[in-house]
């Protein structure tokens, strides 16, 4: 059971670069999420999407870009990474139905120099 | 926008203490969920609440909803140094912002051996 998982895991990259962070999933879960965590601010929702080429913006999604032509990927994109963008980055999945219970994966480290 | 007061931020206490963290909102949400993350992985969820006034078990963890639901609170009996970890509340508006959670900032947990 593979869940969702995330690549790159750790990434260093400089500002004005464009980053994708990937999202897989193998629970056909309809609802995905990306969050960024940084610390005294907890978990913020960047962008979500309720199905395939359904997607809306989260609390926070100024410089990131999402797509979502298949049901199980999810990427994000830093169009132009800016030093305000180092956080880690969390991917999550939901079906729907579960009293809004989500998986989250194991995070995306990103360092923008 | 929806606000999830966390507190404390931090927590260091000896094996076998009790301990109580507290989530508070002047916002109602639907549910109310708590999540425990180690170091270098994503939030797992440990129990969603519901109804106002709900209380539920978990072992030694002790979850409370407020009866307007808008605050909730963990208690931890008889700590041990395995329960070292961030814990994190998270509320969903519920309707249609399915899966969208306010995260609070966060409470870093040491036990002391």
């Amino acid at each position: 059971d593979a869940g969702i998982t995330q690549s790159p895991r750790y990434k260093i990259t400089e500002t004005g670069r464009q980053v994708t962070l990937m999202c897989h999933q193998t629970w056909s879960h309809s609802y995905m999420f990306w969050y960024r965590q940084d610390l005294g601010h907890g978990l913020r929702l960047i962008y979500y999407s309720a199905a395939a080429d359904i997607t809306d913006k989260g609390e926070v999604p100024d410089g990131y870009v999402v797509s979502r032509s298949k049901t199980e990927n999810f990427p994000l994109t830093l169009e132009s990474a800016t030093r305000s963008q180092t956080s880690v980055y969390f991917c999550a999945s939901s079906d729907g139905v579960s009293g809004n219970t989500i998986y989250f994966g194991e995070g995306s480290w990103l360092t923008v120099v | 926008t929806q606000l999830l007061e966390q507190s404390p931020q931090f927590l260091s206490i000896q094996e076998g203490e009790n301990l109580t963290v507290y989530c508070n909102s002047s916002s109602v949400f639907s549910s109310l969920q708590w999540y425990r993350q180690e170091p270098g992985e994503g939030p797992v969820l440990l129990v969603t609440v519901v109804t106002g006034g709900e209380v539920k078990k978990l072992k030694r963890l002790t979850f409370q909803f407020g009866d307007a639901r808008k605050d909730s609170s963990l208690h931890i009996t008889a700590a041990q140094p395995g329960d070292t970890g961030l814990y994190l509340c998270a509320g969903a508006a519920g309707g249609t912002s399915y899966g969208k959670l306010t995260f609070g900032q966060g409470t870093i947990l040491t036990v002391h051996p």
